[in-house]
């Protein structure tokens, strides 16, 4: 099946530090998905982005899906302590009943005060 | 809008044993995900119900998983009999039908096999 790499697989930055972190694949997906994972909750969606070379920001946060589509990164800028936690790439293919997500290994992200 | 609700939060059983997980889907999500997560690891797909019928269960173990949806809101998932690599998060997601409708995740059960 599909895999989904990602790196770093973790990161230990100064509070106000800019954070970067990308997600690559063996296939080609139509959609990507950005997510953060906090201890004991499930992920929540951060950013879509659904065509090629589209570059969408949420707040302090950008992502860009690749123009081959099987890659995708995520900028955070200034980061500040409530940004610790998981990142997971997701790629999907769009199924007739719903979206099926492949997610990826993870980056998880630990900010220095 | 209540989120998706998972019980229980925590498990913990003896190899051979069987668990059972329960899942309410936000109101109105016709489409409902179970997903195994282990440590370490993204969540991986084990199935997909739309209403009450299975869209995809490749990757479930069928020897000993199985997972039902039948009025097509609740869903349980079961185990029988647990085996230690079965220890991980169980994630159950949600969302509306077909597009690029956001599957939004409950906070998941943890279970650990001994």
């Amino acid at each position: 099946g599909q895999q989904l790499n990602q790196s770093p697989q973790s990161m230990f930055i100064q509070e106000g530090e800019d954070v970067s972190m990308n997600c690559t694949s063996s296939s080609i997906f139509n959609t990507w998905l950005w997510y953060k994972q906090e201890p004991g909750e499930g992920p929540v969606l951060l950013i879509a982005l659904y065509k090629a070379g589209e570059l969408t920001s949420n707040g302090r946060l950008t992502a860009q899906f690749g123009i081959t589509r099987k890659d995708s990164f995520l900028n955070i800028s200034a980061s500040i302590p409530s940004d610790v936690g998981i990142y997971f790439c997701a790629g999907t293919f769009t199924t007739g009943g719903g979206n099926k997500l492949t997610f990826g290994t993870g980056t998880q992200l630990k900010v220095e005060l | 809008e209540a989120g998706v609700a998972q019980s229980p939060r925590y498990k913990i059983i003896e190899k051979r044993q069987s668990v059972a997980f329960w899942c309410n889907p936000i109101s109105g999500h016709a489409t409902l995900y179970w997903y195994q997560q282990i440590l370490g690891q993204g969540p991986k797909l084990l199935i997909q119900f739309q209403n009450n019928g299975v869209v995809d269960d490749s990757q479930l173990p069928k020897d000993r998983f199985s997972a039902e949806r039948l009025k097509g809101v609740d869903s349980t998932l079961k185990i029988q009999p647990a085996k230690l690599e079965d220890s991980a998060v169980y994630l159950c997601a949600s969302s509306r039908t077909g597009g690029r409708n956001t599957q939004y995740f409950g906070p998941g059960t943890r279970l650990t096999v001994l």
